[in-house]
């Protein structure tokens, strides 16, 4: 019954590869969020996704598309990978603001990306 | 530039002693500010928050104090457990998005 859940869990690739996390929540949340954990450990948002619309997007490269194919889900897609890349990606969800919330989010385990 | 600085990497703590992370903002435009605790190989779990309209919020062994005249706030936990041994990340809050510190690391010794 997990509440924000996150695959794959690690995931090494070689430079220039094409490679997708996949995020699911069976917490009802409007909204979803992708954050990149750098090995200085900040924790930052990338985007924000609300009722399958983009709300948030940071300056991201290209080379990284979400896609939410309906409410519960919010996919990572990282094209042409590159060594700067290599960082633990959470996903996380929340209710929406507005519905009573406070931006209280739920966080998945985590995906540890390496790119060699 | 970071708008939310949690200045100490690491903390030390004997266990049933009283734990302070303390965590510094820039942008008084944040209207909520939240603590989360992450162990190893998991990702951050929400603990406590407080609006910018108070200064303070209990739950349990945990309180979160806020200075807003000094942008600054702390997280107190007493009595500190072993179980309590995580990493706390403070974050603020504005419209949609949260901002995130860098981390504390507590350690609690026996």
């Amino acid at each position: 019954d997990t509440a924000v859940s996150q695959t794959p869990k690690y995931l090494v690739t070689q430079m220039g590869n094409d490679k997708s996390i996949k995020c699911e929540q069976n917490l009802g949340h409007d909204t979803m969020y992708w954050y990149k954990q750098d090995s200085k450990k900040f924790l930052k948002i990338m985007f924000s996704y609300n009722n399958k619309e983009l709300i948030i997007n940071e300056t991201v490269p290209n080379r990284f598309s979400p896609k939410s194919p309906d409410k519960a889900h919010l996919n990572l897609h990282i094209n042409s990978l590159e060594l700067g890349d290599s960082a633990v990606y959470f996903c996380a969800s929340s209710p929406h603001p507005g519905a009573g919330g406070h931006n209280e989010q739920f966080f998945g385990p985590g995906t540890r990306l390496t790119v060699l | 530039d970071q708008q939310v600085k949690q200045n100490s990497p690491s903390l030390s703590v004997q266990e049933g002693r009283i734990s302070i992370l303390n965590c510094d903002y820039t942008n008084s435009m944040f209207d909520y500010f939240l603590w989360y605790k992450k162990y190893p190989a998991e990702g951050p779990t929400f603990l406590i928050s407080i609006s910018s309209i108070k200064d303070k919020n209990e739950d349990g062994r945990f309180t979160v104090f806020l200075n807003k005249s000094a942008k600054h706030l702390s997280l107190h936990i007493v009595p500190s457990q072993p179980g309590d041994s995580a990493v706390y990340f403070c974050a603020a809050s504005a419209d949609d998005k949260i901002i995130f510190g860098k981390g504390t690391r507590l350690h609690i010794l026996p």
